[in-house]
């Protein structure tokens, strides 16, 4: 049983650059959620999607930072234009319902904007 | 302050040890509580759910103070390959919005 897919694992771009981040949830799950991680902030959420409906987006940084999700199966996370301090590990989890249920994570991917 | 703070650590301890991990949270509103744990540059997974009465799972057991606002991981016998970073994770009851400590390092040695 396939879990989360991400896609890149790792992504090197430069200052100013459009950056796109994918994920496929687990099927069935009904909650997407997209996390950053960085040694000085831990996790951190930026947003979540319930039946592919963004729900809470007080997370997402600045308007550079974008996130869809147009099926069930599918979430882009855009960053335009990217900025160093952008330079983190972007996680995506999928859960079966919302309050108790386990997150299950993706991989991740290892940003690094130069 | 911070939601969910822990110690950073690390904690490094012998093969067999007993060990033992703090975590405060400040919103008392605060319903769920679990652990995850995240081996290095690896995405985090749930080791266990915290309940009220406290709980245990093998050699884990978790515990929840809610007039503290506090809970705990013991770790009886560490293995090897119990070292890892250990989040403490808090939902405040606003629908589905997990928050995370920063993490405790963990590293167990021979």
């Amino acid at each position: 049983d396939a879990g989360v897919i991400q896609s890149p694992r790792h992504e090197v771009t430069e200052m100013g650059q459009e950056v796109t981040l994918r994920c496929k949830p687990i099927s069935g799950h009904d909650y997407l959620f997209w996390y950053r991680q960085t040694m000085m902030r831990g996790l951190e959420l930026l947003i979540y999607f319930n039946n592919n409906v963004p729900i809470d987006d007080s997370g997402m940084p600045e308007d550079r930072f974008s996130a869809k999700m147009p099926n069930a199966s599918f979430s882009t996370l855009k960053i335009q234009p990217s900025e160093p301090r952008d330079s983190a590990v972007y996680f995506c989890a999928s859960s079966l319902d919302g309050r108790r249920a386990t997150q299950y994570f993706g991989p991740g991917t290892r940003l690094t904007v130069l | 302050r911070k939601e969910v703070e822990q110690d950073p650590g690390p904690f490094n301890v012998p093969e067999g040890a007993t060990v033992a991990f703090n975590c405060t949270y400040s919103n008392s509103a605060s319903q769920s509580f679990f652990w995850y744990r995240q081996d290095c540059r690896k995405e985090p997974k749930l080791l266990m759910s915290v309940y009220s009465s406290g709980n245990e799972d093998g050699r884990f057991t978790a515990q929840l103070n809610r007039a503290s606002q506090y809970i705990s991981l013991l770790i009886r016998d560490s293995k090897l390959s119990d070292s890892a970073t250990y989040l403490c994770v808090v939902n405040t009851g606003t629908a589905s919005k997990l928050t995370f400590g920063t993490g405790t390092r963990l590293q167990v040695t021979l």
